[in-house]
């Protein structure tokens, strides 16, 4: 059974402060790892993808990758109040299509 | 200039109805994904379809049975509705399977069984 794990929450972080989300993996052939926003009530949306182990940059969001260490973090810089959401880590491995998603963190950013 | 819609957005039923949910994509993918998200909020895949042809069926119940026509529309069908069937089903597609390929989800319909 594939597993992906993420502490449910919430995490409080003060406006403009580093928000700091991890994820961990269970199978070590997963191969490809993504970042979904979930606001309350709507749907998952793409933030981030990572599919080699480092940093990626987009803006404010780093997604990292420790493949060896099987976990994926995500960092939003300078969070803003409209960050408050749920945060949803998301695996696949490369043999075929399941996305498996994490149970997700909670978000809040106070001003 | 919606992606990935579905309909009903809400749906509000008797236990034992059968009910259907429809989903369509205007982005020329080939791969599109029914899941469902319980009121923990976990998110878990039910099916796929690659091209019309059905590559994954996750331990799902034989109640629930997915069409799709075409590669733009996956429609999921439930028969004999019951409490714990109650939850948000999102529809989702990518553009292939790869394991890069990201996927896209709709608004979710909001079922509750009564």
């Amino acid at each position: 059974q594939k597993e992906v794990e993420q502490n449910s929450g919430p995490l409080s972080v003060p406006e403009g402060a580093i928000a700091s989300l991890n994820c961990t993996y269970s199978d070590r052939v997963s191969q490809s790892f993504f970042w979904y926003r979930q606001y309350s009530g709507k749907s998952p949306e793409l933030i981030m993808s990572i599919y080699s182990n480092g940093d990626k940059e987009d803006g404010r969001f780093t997604a990292q990758l420790n493949k060896a260490s099987q976990y994926v973090s995500l960092l939003i810089r300078d969070s803003q109040p409209s960050d408050s959401a749920t945060y949803l880590c998301a695996v696949k491995d490369n043999a075929g299509n399941m996305l498996t998603f994490g149970g997700g963190t909670r978000l809040m950013v106070k001003p | 200039d919606t992606a990935v819609s579905q309909t009903p957005k809400y749906l509000v039923t008797q236990m034992g109805n059968d009910k259907s949910i429809k989903c369509e994509q205007n982005l020329g993918h080939d791969t599109m994904y029914w899941y469902k998200q319980d009121s923990k909020k976990f998110l878990k895949i039910m099916f796929s379809y690659n091209n019309k042809e059905l590559i994954i069926n996750e331990t799902v119940p034989n109640r629930f049975s997915p069409k799709s026509p075409d590669k733009a529309h996956l429609n999921l069908h439930i028969n004999s509705l019951e409490l714990g069937d109650s939850a948000v089903y999102f529809c989702a597609s990518s553009r292939g399977q790869g394991g890069n390929q990201p996927q896209h989800f709709g608004d979710g319909t909001r079922l509750s069984i009564l």
